[in-house]
């Protein structure tokens, strides 16, 4: 069974520039989760998602970020205008579930590493 | 509020010694569960266990133990007779139970093994 898919693995941009990162999660899984890990830092969520809803965006910097999983399958996540500070990785996760009686494992996209010179 | 302390930034040992990662976790919850992953150089995060509050057996699984003490709140990891292949960057997080929270999971800032040969 496939992981979750993440493209592209690197990419490189000028700041005030715009990117988009996408996300295929595993099939089947309903819930997806955008992570942004700084580095020497552990992932922090920054979105997720139930189906096609955005469910929890607290954490994501609206002003120049935003995202989207308009089928309710794969999701992408763009920055614009990019900033030097927005170098990280930026992860995917997805689960069958969230929340509930019994836990549904989130498994991890490879993750999209981001530098803005 | 919930958080995650992983003291030990940086642990450097030769191949065969035991190592313990510390994690130390802070929650008002009742019910919650508590997560240790490995992050490779290629990125992406691999699962390794999962523990609910409600059960503080200790777990052994080949090399990998844990022991998971809810009166220090702390739920330690020690790889006996370690191996190159276990360098890494190893995570712990928390996440609470239950639809409310929604499995949100809260990292700390994870501990970077290398195992020397």
């Amino acid at each position: 069974e496939a992981g979750v898919v993440q493209s592209p693995r690197y990419k490189i941009i000028e700041k005030k520039q715009p990117v988009a990162f996408w996300c295929n999660p595993i099939s089947g899984h309903n819930t997806l989760y955008w992570y942004l890990q700084n580095l020497g830092q552990g992932p922090e969520l920054l979105i997720r998602y139930e189906n096609e809803e955005a469910v929890d965006d607290s954490q994501l910097p609206k002003d120049r970020f935003s995202a989207e999983r308009l089928k309710g399958v794969d999701s992408t996540l763009k920055i614009q205008p990019a900033e030097l500070g927005d170098s990280a990785v930026y992860l995917c996760a997805s689960s069958l579930a969230s929340g509930g009686p019994s836990y549904n494992e989130q498994f991890f996209g490879p993750g999209t590493r981001l530098t803005v010179l | 509020a919930q958080k995650v302390t992983q003291a030990q930034t940086e642990i450097s040992v030769v191949e065969k010694e035991d190592v313990t990662l510390d994690c130390v976790y802070e929650t008002r919850d009742t019910t919650y569960y508590l997560f240790w992953y490995k992050q490779p150089p290629s990125g992406e995060l691999v699962f390794l266990i999962r523990r609910n509050s409600f059960d503080e057996q200790n777990e052994i699984s080949g090399r990998y133990s844990w022991n998971f003490q809810k009166s220090t709140s702390s739920f330690n990891f020690t790889i006996t007779a370690s191996q190159v292949v276990d360098s890494a960057v190893y995570f712990c997080a928390l996440s609470e139970a239950g639809y409310s929270s929604a499995s949100k999971i809260i990292f700390g800032s994870g501990t970077r093994l290398s195992i020397r040969p």
